[in-house]
């Protein structure tokens, strides 16, 4: 049982590059959450899913974007990099929506 | 809305002192609330949560914490602080900040330093 998983771990990218930062959980979560970090600020709730084919907005979604196609996967896409989205994020899962998260442990992404 | 505040950004604590880190809340219905703790370079790890029930709840690590409605606080103790607690540590409470009931809404942090 991996839990939560992510990819990459690190990345750079250069302005106006895509990617898409992978996250997979194997504990038949029907809830998934995308969450970025900065110093100082918490975590910022960017996309969440509660289950396969329904997404909604959190609280920072401009330029991202996901998709929710399985119970496992929650791919997070960044279209048109800017430097403003060099950050840690973070891909969570839980049970509920008010229940406990479980995290993977992160990637880390420096837009130059 | 939902909201939370902890109060230090930064808490510093010498070895077998005790640890105490506050966290307020806000919310519009019954909440439940959680600490998790943060390691450097690693996610988020839960340390304890309440629910429903009995008020005082004990997490991992000997780290326990009080739900206190009238004081809308839920703060986390330990009672002897170890070199290995040092990190980083966030207060969540049910609902986002976005009004939604389909997740947590989390404090900024604080960071807990120990000093031998």
């Amino acid at each position: 049982n991996a839990g939560v998983t992510q990819t990459p771990k690190f990345r750079i990218l250069k302005i106006g590059q895509s990617m898409t930062l992978q996250c997979t959980q194997d504990m038949n979560h029907n809830y998934m959450y995308w969450y970025r970090q900065d110093p100082g600020m918490g975590l910022k709730l960017i996309y969440y899913s509660v289950g396969a084919g329904i997404t909604d907005k959190g609280e920072v979604p401009n330029g991202y974007n996901v998709s929710r196609s399985t119970t496992e996967d929650f791919p997070l896409r960044l279209e048109l990099a800017a430097p403003s989205q060099t950050s840690v994020y973070f891909c969570a899962s839980s049970l509920g929506g008010e229940r406990e998260q479980y995290f993977g442990p992160g990637t880390r992404l420096t837009v130059t | 809305a939902q909201s939370v505040t902890q109060l230090g950004s930064h808490v510093s604590v010498s070895e077998g002192a005790l640890v105490l880190l506050r966290c307020n809340y806000s919310s519009s219905v019954p909440p439940y609330l959680f600490w998790y703790v943060q390691y450097p370079n690693q996610g988020l790890q839960l340390l304890l949560k309440y629910t429903t029930g009995a008020t005082l709840v004990k997490g991992i690590n000997g780290f326990e914490a009080e739900f206190k409605k009238s004081e809308t606080s839920f703060h986390l103790t330990k009672p002897s602080a170890h070199m290995s607690d040092a990190a980083e540590y966030f207060c969540a409470v049910s609902g986002w900040s976005g009004g939604g009931a389909d997740g947590l809404t989390f404090g900024k942090g604080t960071h807990l330093i120990i000093q031998p």
